[in-house]
């Protein structure tokens, strides 16, 4: 069974970074594409980058290109988002997710339970 | 405002039939596949439907999806009181370079 847990979220101050971390487990990590989607509250899904499987493709939003930095560590079936000169409209619930499949690269198949972000001072 | 566009809300009795419209363009509609996503209140998101009108093992056949053009639709028939949640369209924009979603609708069952 597929299994995604984020870790990270909390409270920041404006201008602040924080890194979140999503340890995947129940599939081979390193065959899928890897995503990460924000929830303001009360707001809609909002998809911020994605990561193909060596790594070496990244795409993000133009809203956080410049300041997040999505990772994985295949070796540690791990997925990483560092977010530095954090905002207030960056406060949300964070997600990873997978691709459906191994060749599924926006077709988000599994999600994990999220990790809230408040940037507040 | 969203790439993909939705409407905000639906609603029907149970037992009935409901369809969410998501709008696009040749950019992301047009030339990529449409999923659904279904999120329950306070849970995170759920793929409910793949490549335009796939199922996903576990989904029941009362959810069924559909592309033509620039639009996608989604179609829930029996509707259930459970089904009562938030669904979202999306997919790849090409000239974004990044996966847009629809802004949302929220089925109410009456």
């Amino acid at each position: 069974e597929v299994h995604l847990v984020e870790s990270g979220g909390g409270l920041v101050q404006p201008g602040g970074s924080l890194r979140l971390s999503c340890a995947a487990s129940g599939f081979t990590f390193s065959t899928y594409w890897m995503t990460w989607v924000r929830q303001a509250p009360g707001k809609g899904l909002e998809w911020l980058a994605n990561i193909n499987q060596d790594g070496s493709e990244k795409n993000y939003v133009d809203s956080v290109k410049g300041r997040f930095t999505i990772s994985r560590d295949n070796a540690k079936n791990s997925l990483s988002l560092q977010m530095d000169s954090l905002r207030a409209d960056d406060t949300a619930v964070y997600y990873c997710a997978t691709g459906l499949g191994v060749t599924y690269r926006y077709t988000l198949g599994y999600w994990g339970q999220g990790t809230l972000v408040t940037v507040s001072s | 405002q969203s790439v993909l566009t939705q409407p905000p809300s639906v609603s029907a009795a149970p037992g009935q039939k409901v369809t969410i419209s998501c709008s696009g363009s040749s950019s992301n509609i047009g030339n990529n596949y449409v999923s659904w996503y279904q999120q329950l209140p306070g849970t995170a998101p759920k793929l409910l439907i793949s490549d335009n009108n796939k199922r996903p093992s576990g989904i029941p056949d009362r959810f069924s999806g559909s592309k033509s053009g620039t639009s996608a639709t989604l179609g829930i028939i029996g509707l259930q009181t459970g089904d009562e949640a938030d669904y979202y369209c999306g997919t790849w924009d090409n000239s974004l370079s990044g996966v847009v979603f629809g802004g949302g609708t929220k089925v109410t069952v009456l």
